[in-house]
């Protein structure tokens, strides 16, 4: 009953370096999102997905890409990586739009 | 634009307590509102999802009113516990937006 994994927990980045979050569900659901969420601040939406092969942005997508070749996988990519992505980043999916939202347990990113 | 406030930042109570956590949003042309757990260095965990056409939503000790005339949601602890400690978020989803909009969360601590 694994839900919504996300790999890695932990990572440190340099600045200008490249990295792929991985994220995946066995729930079978069709809305996979991935947020941000720095300290004291709620969680912003970065990208979102309705279904494979179609994704759209969130609140705050620069710097970051996505792709959704399947139903289970929802990659967020990070490009020349900044000071400003240090934050914790959250997987999410649900089965309908706005139904319950299950989250993975988050990968903490430090960029030095 | 949607916005969520979520008062007070941080609660501490004694054990046994009842207690209500508020949430507020500026838009009441809502979906649904849902109310996370957040544990430290965790995921986020979904407590109760409210329709816009509901009044309340219970589970076990928790009880979580909607009212979107005022825009306001409330969550209802009974009879709080250590193990009650914990971040509590509320998230709303907007009519044609395909997000939630999340508060920065009340940090909880209910004390022995």
């Amino acid at each position: 009953n694994a839900g919504v994994t996300q790999t890695p927990k932990f990572r440190i980045l340099k600045i200008g370096q490249s990295m792929t979050l991985q994220c995946t569900q066995d729930m079978n659901h069709n809305y996979m999102y991935w947020y941000r969420q720095d300290p004291g601040m709620g969680l912003k939406l970065i990208y979102y997905s309705v279904g494979a092969g179609i994704t759209d942005k969130g609140e705050v997508p620069n710097g970051y890409n996505v792709s959704r070749s399947t139903t289970e996988d929802f990659p967020l990519r990070l490009e020349l990586a900044a000071p400003s992505q240090t934050s914790v980043y959250f997987c999410a999916s649900s089965r309908e739009v706005f139904a319950e939202a299950f989250f993975g347990q988050g990968t903490r990113l430090t960029v030095v | 634009k949607q916005e969520v406030t979520q008062i007070p930042a941080a609660l501490s109570v004694p054990e046994g307590e009842n207690l209500v956590l508020n949430c507020s949003f500026t838009d009441s042309a809502i979906y649904n509102l849902q109310w996370f757990r957040q544990d430290p260095g965790k995921g986020l965990t979904s407590l109760l999802l409210i329709q816009s056409s509901q009044r309340e939503q219970t589970s076990g000790r928790l009880n979580a009113s909607l009212d979107k005339s005022s825009g306001r949601s409330t969550l209802y602890i009974a009879a709080s516990q250590p193990g009650d400690s914990a971040t509590y978020l509320c998230a709303v989803g907007g009519q044609g937006a395909q997000k939630l909009v999340f508060g920065q969360g009340t940090r909880l601590t209910i004390n022995p």
